[in-house]
């Protein structure tokens, strides 16, 4: 699987927008770019994920450049609750296939 | 519904024990996973079933790792004379046929002493 290569932490204010990159130059064409989270003392938990287009769902939007080498998680009205490290990973459409986590971003939601 | 449970949620253990973590995925999910978090980093991958068979144990550290899902629903991880090294938060996830996402239990923290 592709490397990804994310800050190591960031801070949002409550209720603005948290934008968060993550770049993977060497991601292969048939991989997709997966976002997960884990809240302290939980286990990760799926946001969404993408192929090419830019997606949305009902927790955020992914929008990933049209080369494909970097995308960004958007958060568009964080809450203390969404305070987390999140992890961004590259991996095939396989439901077999593990997922390779790094170390992620640990994102502050600050009141 | 009833999401990925696990059990014990922590579990303390005198260095050189044997522990055995149990997993309970979601009904109907066909893939089982088990990943090992340490303090601070992101969960790493340790062994995969699908239904009953290991497909991959490639992750497993050690021969005193070992797991199975004897019929196809729970999963048993058992970690033999546990070392200090082993402490860790063990996490299990399970995802549909054909699925893309894999969903988490709480982990089990193991700590041994």
């Amino acid at each position: 699987d592709a490397k990804t290569t994310q800050p190591t932490s960031m801070d949002c204010a409550e209720g603005r927008a948290a934008n968060l990159p993550c770049n993977h130059s060497t991601i292969s064409g048939n991989e997709y770019v997966y976002w997960y989270r884990q809240i302290h003392s939980q286990g990760p938990q799926y946001i969404i994920h993408g192929l090419k287009n830019n997606e949305t769902n009902e927790m955020a939007s992914l929008i990933i450049t049209e080369d494909r080498k970097s995308s960004t998680l958007i958060l568009p009205h964080a809450t203390l609750r969404d305070t987390a490290v999140y992890y961004c990973i590259v991996r095939v459409a396989n439901y077999g296939q593990n997922f390779v986590f790094g170390p992620g971003t640990r994102l502050s939601v600050l009141p | 519904g009833a999401g990925v449970s696990q059990s014990p949620r922590y579990k303390v253990a005198k260095r050189g024990q044997d522990v055995a973590l149990r997993c309970d995925p979601i009904s109907g999910h066909v893939s089982l996973f088990w990943y090992q978090q340490a303090l601070g980093q992101g969960p790493e991958f340790l062994t995969y079933f699908q239904n009953e068979a290991q497909l991959d144990k490639s992750g497993l550290p050690s021969d005193r790792f070992f797991a199975e899902r004897p019929e196809g629903s729970v999963s048993t991880l058992k970690i033999q004379r546990t070392q200090q090294e082993d402490s860790a938060v063990y996490l299990c996830a399970s995802s549909l046929e054909g699925g893309n996402e894999q969903f988490f239990g709480p982990g089990t923290r193991l700590t041994v002493l």
